[in-house]
């Protein structure tokens, strides 16, 4: 089974709008991270947000903030006023269990194009 | 702000040479990994090393791969016989301080670009 989902190969959407990003998850461990990363097409991860899975609040970063709903293992990202410069791979991430090696899964990614 | 940096940045090899991919990563940071991207795939967990040893790897760490941290600052990736199907972008990431916050995010390097031929 995936570990992450992101079921969105592809969203379009027009400049200044804001966009959701969806991402699922699956793990049986209580203690768990979720990322997401940013990939331009200079091809570097370039780190957004992260949200726990104790955290009580959804996180927030700038624009991006994080939709997390635990009981339906769900991390969407959300970016408000969407730029030009917000063209990119979104990938999803997954570390399981606390603390020690950074292990991530990642999802299959969301090609996101921003429109003029 | 610190960041890992990679070197180089594009490698062509022919099939069934050696390759090493070189890493150095944020000077603080105690855990070290190697992650692959095959052109339009996910990115894939290979390796983490922690404490001069291997922490955990994945099934697609096999015999042909190594890592090592020749001294206090590289952290390499050597590829032994290289195959078509390792093409890909290779990146390093580094993450967890000494006294940090154990909920950190990887940082990640700007990859390596590996095309076997």
């Amino acid at each position: 089974a995936q570990k992450i989902t992101q079921t969105q190969p592809g969203m379009f959407v027009q400049e200044k709008e804001a966009v959701t990003l969806d991402c699922t998850y699956d793990t049986s461990d209580p203690s768990y991270g979720l990322f997401w990363y940013k990939q331009p097409s200079s091809g570097e991860m370039i780190f957004l947000i992260y949200q726990g899975s104790y955290d009580q609040q959804n996180a927030t970063e700038g624009r991006y903030s994080l939709n997390f709903q635990k009981a339906r293992k769900s991390a969407n990202l959300v970016i408000s006023a969407s730029q030009l410069g917000d063209s990119a791979m979104y990938f999803c991430a997954m570390r399981e269990g606390l603390g020690g090696a950074q292990k991530l899964v990642f999802g299959q990614g969301t090609r996101l194009t921003i429109n003029p | 702000e610190p960041e890992v940096t990679q070197t180089p940045s594009h490698q062509v090899t022919q099939m069934g040479q050696e390759v090493i991919l070189r890493c150095v990563p944020i000077s603080n940071h105690l855990y070290f990994y190697w992650y692959r991207q095959i052109l339009g795939q996910k990115v894939e967990f290979l390796v983490s090393f922690y404490n001069n040893e291997i922490s955990e790897k994945s099934e697609i760490f096999d015999d042909q791969f190594s890592v090592e941290r020749p001294d206090g600052s590289n952290f390499t990736l050597k590829i032994r016989s290289t195959k078509l199907e390792d093409s890909a972008m290779y990146f390093c990431a580094s993450s967890h301080t000494l006294t940090g916050d154990l909920n950190t995010e990887a940082f990640f390097g700007q990859g390596t670009r590996l095309t076997v031929v």
